[in-house]
C-alpha cells in the first residue's frame, strides 16, 4: 500500500525567505507526482505536476523535483511571501488514476 | 475557471437524516470521478472511484450502504451519506478525470458537511 509522507509537518518561516518542503514516498511505481496547496476551509489548488519520466517542473516561483527511484520529491519556493501561507500537500497517482495523499506541511509567511 | 463543480459547499444536518452532495464536470465528459474526505488537520483519504453507469469501487474500510455513490451521466457523480451521524462531520472533495487532458485529474471545491 502507498504511503506518503511530508516533512516538517508545519513551518513558519519570515518573508522573504527560501525555502523547501519535502515529500517521500514507499512505492516508486508511481504516473505522476502532484503538489496542490489548500487555504483554510477551501479547496485544492494544483501548483505543479511532474510525470514519472521528469525531473522536475517550475512555475514561477514554485520549482518541484522528482527522484522516483529514491522515492522523494521537494518543492522549493522562493523568496516566500505571507501570501504562500498555506497547507502544500503533495499526491502520487496511481494504478486507476488513485491520488494518495500526503499528510502535509502547514506553512506560514510571516511579516 | 472551474472545470468541476461541487454543490452545496457547505451544508449542516440533523443525525439520522441523509445528505446528498453533487459532483459535476462543466465542460467535459468524465466517466471516472472520484470522493475523498478530509478530516480537520488530516490528509484527504480516497473512499470510492465512481465509474459512470456501473457501480462504484470502495476502498477498504468505507462503507458502501452509507456512502452512496450514483454516477447516472457522464458529467454528475452524487455521493449521499446516509443516517448521517456527528463523526461524518468532514469535508468531501471531488475530483474528475479529463481524458481530453490527457487524463488530468481536476478537483471540485469541496463540501463541508456538519452533523449536529
Amino acid at each position: 500500500k502507498q504511503e506518503v509522507t511530508q516533512i516538517p509537518a508545519a513551518l513558519s518561516v519570515p518573508e522573504g525567505e527560501n525555502l523547501v518542503l519535502n515529500c517521500s514516498f514507499t512505492d516508486s511505481a508511481i504516473y505522476n507526482l502532484q503538489w496542490f496547496r489548500q487555504d483554510p476551509g477551501k479547496g485544492l489548488t494544483s501548483l505543479l505536476l511532474i510525470q514519472s519520466s521528469q525531473r522536475e517542473q517550475t512555475s514561477g516561483r514554485l520549482n518541484a523535483s522528482l527522484d522516483k527511484s529514491s522515492g522523494r520529491s521537494t518543492l522549493y519556493i522562493a523568496a516566500s511571501q505571507p501570501g504562500d501561507s498555506a497547507t502544500y500537500l503533495c499526491a502520487v497517482t496511481g494504478g486507476g488514476n488513485k491520488l494518495t495523499f500526503g499528510t502535509g506541511t502547514q506553512l506560514k509567511v510571516e511579516l | 475557471g472551474a472545470v468541476v463543480s461541487q454543490h452545496p459547499s457547505r451544508v449542516i444536518c440533523k443525525s439520522g437524516t441523509s445528505v446528498k452532495i453533487e459532483c459535476r464536470s462543466l465542460d467535459f465528459q468524465a466517466t471516472t470521478m472520484f470522493w475523498y474526505r478530509q478530516f480537520p488537520k488530516q490528509s484527504l483519504m480516497l473512499m470510492a472511484t465512481s465509474n459512470e453507469g456501473s457501480k462504484a469501487t470502495y476502498e477498504q474500510g468505507v462503507e458502501k450502504d452509507k456512502f452512496l455513490i450514483n454516477h447516472a451521466s457522464l458529467t454528475l457523480s452524487t455521493l449521499t451519506v446516509t443516517s448521517a451521524h456527528p463523526e461524518d462531520s468532514s469535508f468531501y472533495i471531488c475530483s474528475a478525470l479529463r481524458p481530453q487532458s490527457g487524463n488530468t485529474i481536476y478537483f471540485g471545491e469541496g463540501s463541508w458537511l456538519t452533523v449536529v
